[in-house]
């Protein structure tokens, strides 16, 4: 199993422009959120999903859309990109939220936007 | 609403040394605590995580957690520490919708 997997790794925007960052697990897991980390700001959520056709908004969600078309599949969209959402992002899935199941993690994409 | 705090914000410890790392948290309801860890340029593993039950939570590399209620507290710690135990650690709360702590930086004397 490749596990969670992110693209791209590194990625440089303009203000306003628009991207998508891919988020694709194997394990056929149903939960999959997206997260920032920010220095001394630990992680917080942006977007997650309890399974295909379902999401929801965490902590940070403006700016930010997702969709959840497939189980392995969770893509981060941002419509138009500000400076102040230049951060690190990590994916991650677990295999059932109910369960509170371990979440695994991504690697992570490095985003900054000038 | 739930949250966490990690008081500190960096910790150095010798090697072989113990470690106890601190996160007081905020949950309406029976908290379900996690702690993970983070190697630099890395994503995060799980350490150990709370859900239920024995209080004293065993997790992996040694590490450990006790769950009290009546402080509010999911303190992480280690008998002896080694020099590869140097990481960020961030502890969290929640299920679907969780909140992580801002991260406790670890660095390891020799």
């Amino acid at each position: 199993n490749a596990g969670v997997t992110q693209t791209p790794k590194f990625q440089v925007l303009k203000t306003g422009q628009s991207m998508t960052l891919q988020c694709a697990q194997d394990m056929n897991h149903e939960y999959m959120s997206w997260y920032r980390q920010d220095p001394g700001m630990g992680l917080r959520l942006i977007h997650y999903s309890v399974g295909a056709g379902i999401t929801d908004q965490g902590e940070v969600p403006n700016g930010y859309n997702v969709s959840r078309s497939t189980t392995e599949d969770f893509p981060l969209r941002l419509l138009s990109a500000a400076p102040s959402q230049t951060s690190v992002y990590f994916c991650a899935s677990s295999y059932s939220s109910r369960n509170y199941n371990e979440q695994f993690f991504g690697p992570g994409t490095r985003l900054t936007v000038l | 609403a739930q949250s966490v705090t990690q008081p500190d914000i960096h910790i150095t410890v010798s090697e072989g040394a113990s470690l106890e790392l601190r996160c007081n948290y905020s949950y309406g309801a029976t908290p379900y605590l996690f702690w993970y860890v983070q190697s630099p340029g890395q994503g995060l593993q799980l350490l150990l995580k709370y859900f239920s039950g024995d209080t004293l939570v065993q997790g992996i590399k040694g590490f450990e957690a006790e769950f009290k209620r009546s402080q509010s507290s999911f303190n992480l710690r280690k008998p002896s520490v080694h020099w590869s135990d140097a990481a960020e650690y961030f502890c969290a709360v929640g299920a679907n919708d969780m909140r992580f702590g801002a991260g406790t930086r670890l660095t390891v004397k020799p």
